[in-house]
């Protein structure tokens, strides 16, 4: 268990609708990060939080959103569905690092999306 | 930008035997990190070992070791003793930036045959 979690473990819909991926981090780790896996992109990097802020986008599209609240949990918030958004989309964790650190991310186990 | 690629899609290896996942890296950046993550059928990832550009020996974490070879760009990744909980996709990932994003290889799926 890395200490990160994320709900919901699955999510089935439709195209032209819109969810929420909820992700909660390790206790004391101030930085949030979501990535995307799918079969035709493998793992891309989408976005990441840093205290509240936003710190650095990936390849996220503007269909996609996300934010940081206060107590540090994250939501991404995907509209206007597609089929191809059908992915795993995880959230990892860490504390916010600094240039040689180690910084090792801690991942979620996952918010499997099926888009029908 | 940089980039990692791992050439295997996919390895078998027999149980007890060690073997070798092939990873390569591109980056113009002095300062890097260098990461393994296995990723069994069940989805999560799990990371197994750590690389910093700036270490000067390779690192072990038990029956996991990374020869990192940096002037050859790359940094595989050894398993000893193969187990059959080892079967799973594996995947390299650099550190990119400041701001510590991971950028992943397309993954190695490894099988293991009793």
């Amino acid at each position: 268990d890395s200490g990160v979690t994320q709900t919901p473990k699955h999510l089935i819909t439709a195209t032209g609708q819109r969810v929420t991926l909820r992700c909660s981090p390790r206790s004391g780790d101030l930085s949030v990060y979501w990535y995307q896996q799918s079969l035709d992109q493998g793992l891309q990097f989408l976005i990441q939080y840093y205290n509240g802020e936003e710190r650095a986008k990936g390849n996220i599209l503007e269909r996609f959103s996300a934010q940081q609240f206060p107590d540090l949990h994250s939501e991404l918030n995907l509209s206007s569905l597609e089929l191809g958004d059908s992915a795993l989309y995880f959230c990892a964790s860490s504390e916010f690092q600094t240039v040689r650190s180690y910084n090792e991310q801690f991942f979620g186990p996952g918010t499997r999306l099926t888009v029908l | 930008a940089q980039k990692i690629t791992q050439t295997q899609p996919g390895m078998f290896v027999q149980e007890k035997e060690a073997v070798t996942l092939d990873c390569t890296y591109d980056t113009s950046d002095p300062s890097y990190g260098l990461f393994w993550y296995k990723q069994p059928s069940s989805g999560e990832m799990i990371f197994l070992i750590y690389q910093g550009s700036y270490d000067q020996q390779n690192a072990t974490e038990g029956r996991y070791s990374l020869n990192f070879q940096k002037a050859r760009k790359s940094a595989n990744l050894v398993i000893s003793a193969s187990q059959l909980g080892d079967s799973a996709m594996y995947f390299c990932a650099m550190r990119e930036g400041i701001e510590g994003k991971l950028i992943f290889g397309q993954g190695t799926e490894l099988s293991v045959k009793p």
